[in-house]
């Protein structure tokens, strides 16, 4: 059973919009990080935070935001969509040292049409 | 900058026949080894990880890796493959600096029965 939570699942939109990815984990998880994965393609890494109030731009250049207000919750936000956006974005988090690996949620599968 | 490398983009098997995905990272220093499962329409799952000790890892499903550091290598295998087998494979990394996963490219494993 995933302690990572992912909404929505799927959200198709229209170009222009503003849309919030939300994420949240019940691990307790101090890093948290939000991935970025087209069909068929490796993930790559847009942003991480290593705990609250701390965030950082990941290795692939993204136009999103992400906050991290409270140690559980690391939404994602983009403020105008475009098609380009489309994609699938996974959030994950990991325990101190990330040694254990991360635990993946779900996913949301983004269409902007 | 590090980097995951997955030789094989598809593999198609025939149940029975043996599996060996391979993977290369390219960074020197301490590193902890992953490979993840993505089952079409599910999330990623960890399959086996390496930390140190027994260079041969097993993980779940029947599923074993074993890391060669003198290659940079982590190659996953399965002696028999299933029809469930059939998913995305990603091999990953993280290195002992920065603690962030990097993800290989994936290969897509399709079973036939």
């Amino acid at each position: 059973e995933a302690d990572i939570y992912q909404t929505p699942r799927y959200l198709v939109i229209g170009t222009g919009k503003k849309i919030t990815l939300e994420c949240s984990q019940t691990m307790g998880h101090d890093k948290m990080y939000w991935y970025q994965q087209d069909p068929g393609m490796e993930l790559h890494l847009i942003h991480y935070s290593y705990g609250v109030n701390s965030t950082e731009k990941g290795d692939l250049s993204s136009e999103s935001t992400v906050s991290r207000i409270r140690t559980e919750h690391f939404p994602l936000t983009l403020e105008s969509a475009r098609p380009s956006h489309t994609s699938q974005y996974l959030c994950a988090s990991s325990s101190p040292g990330g040694g254990s690996g991360y635990t993946f949620g779900s996913g949301t599968r983004l269409t902007v049409v | 900058a590090q980097s995951v490398s997955q030789h094989n983009h598809h593999v198609i098997l025939s149940e029975a026949a043996s599996l060996e995905l391979g993977c290369n990272y390219s960074y020197g220093g301490t590193v902890n080894l992953f490979w993840y499962v993505q089952y079409p329409g599910q999330h990623l799952q960890l399959l086996l990880k390496y930390f140190s000790g027994d260079p041969l890892v097993k993980g779940i499903k029947g599923f074993e890796a074993e890391f060669i550091k003198s290659k940079f290598s982590f190659n996953l295998r399965k002696p028999s493959v299933q029809w469930s087998d059939t998913a995305e494979y990603f091999c990953a990394v993280i290195s002992g600096n920065t603690g962030k996963l990097i993800f290989g490219q994936g290969t897509t494993l399709q079973v036939k029965p």
